[in-house]
């Protein structure tokens, strides 16, 4: 069955950009959309945007529009999530989910996760 | 997009039922019936445990079970089991968004 296999972790500087990448292995991402959801040390789920691969259409939480680009390659079933002028506190664990079957409100399959670490 | 208030924590014995609440606005849990929950075990990913506000995906026993009423959500777990312990998210779809609640920490006594 699919599973979603994120890019490694990553370090890097206050003001920079990191792209993180969610592979559909076994299968492809077909009309489901893919969410990007972060948690921080110690903290809650924060949904930060969604893509339709199928589409290209992308939608993002107010909080991150501006900083946040979600993108899809349908060749290679990957969607990228790349969040640019990068702080401290966009230190967490960046998940991609599947939105479901029946829609993109709920999330039935989940990537590992991939840490983004942020300090000068 | 203000997080779902959840209670931190909540706890009960083996066999006993614990119930977490999750409230919103008429924007998010009161407007769709788009409810989902979520189980977290400590470093792993999230688990879908209900979706549309009661129902279960294959996979995930009938101990767990969801409710709602205006603008509050709730997921109940009967019969706890110690692999019940975890913390939970519930998910709301807000519009073109969604926001989760702020997580509640399950410990079975």
């Amino acid at each position: 069955q699919v599973q979603l296999v994120q890019s490694g972790a990553e370090v890097k500087k206050p003001g920079s950009s990191v792209k993180v990448s969610c592979k559909a292995s076994g299968g492809t991402f077909s009309s489901y959309t893919v969410s990007w959801v972060r948690q921080a040390p110690g903290q809650g789920l924060e949904w930060m945007g969604r893509i339709m691969p199928i589409l290209g259409t992308a939608n993002y939480a107010l909080k991150f529009q501006g900083r946040v680009t979600i993108t899809a390659d349908e060749s290679t079933s990957t969607v990228y999530m790349e969040l640019s002028s990068l702080k401290s506190d966009d230190t967490a664990v960046y998940y991609c989910a599947r939105g479901g079957l029946r829609g993109y409100w709920y999330f039935d399959l989940w990537g590992r996760g991939t840490l983004v670490n942020v300090s000068s | 997009q203000s997080a779902l208030t959840q209670p931190p924590s909540a706890s009960g014995s083996p066999g006993q039922s614990v119930t977490i609440s999750c409230t919103g606005t008429s924007s998010d849990v009161g407007g769709y019936d788009f409810v989902s929950w979520y189980q977290q075990h400590p470093g792993k990913a999230p688990r879908l445990i209900i979706y549309e506000v009661n129902k279960r995906p294959s996979g995930v026993p009938d101990r767990f079970s969801g409710s709602k009423s205006g603008n509050t959500a709730s997921l109940t777990v009967s019969g706890l089991q110690a692999e019940d312990e975890a913390d939970y998210y519930c998910c709301s779809y807000a519009g073109t968004s969604n926001v989760f609640g702020t997580g509640t920490k399950v410990t079975v006594l």
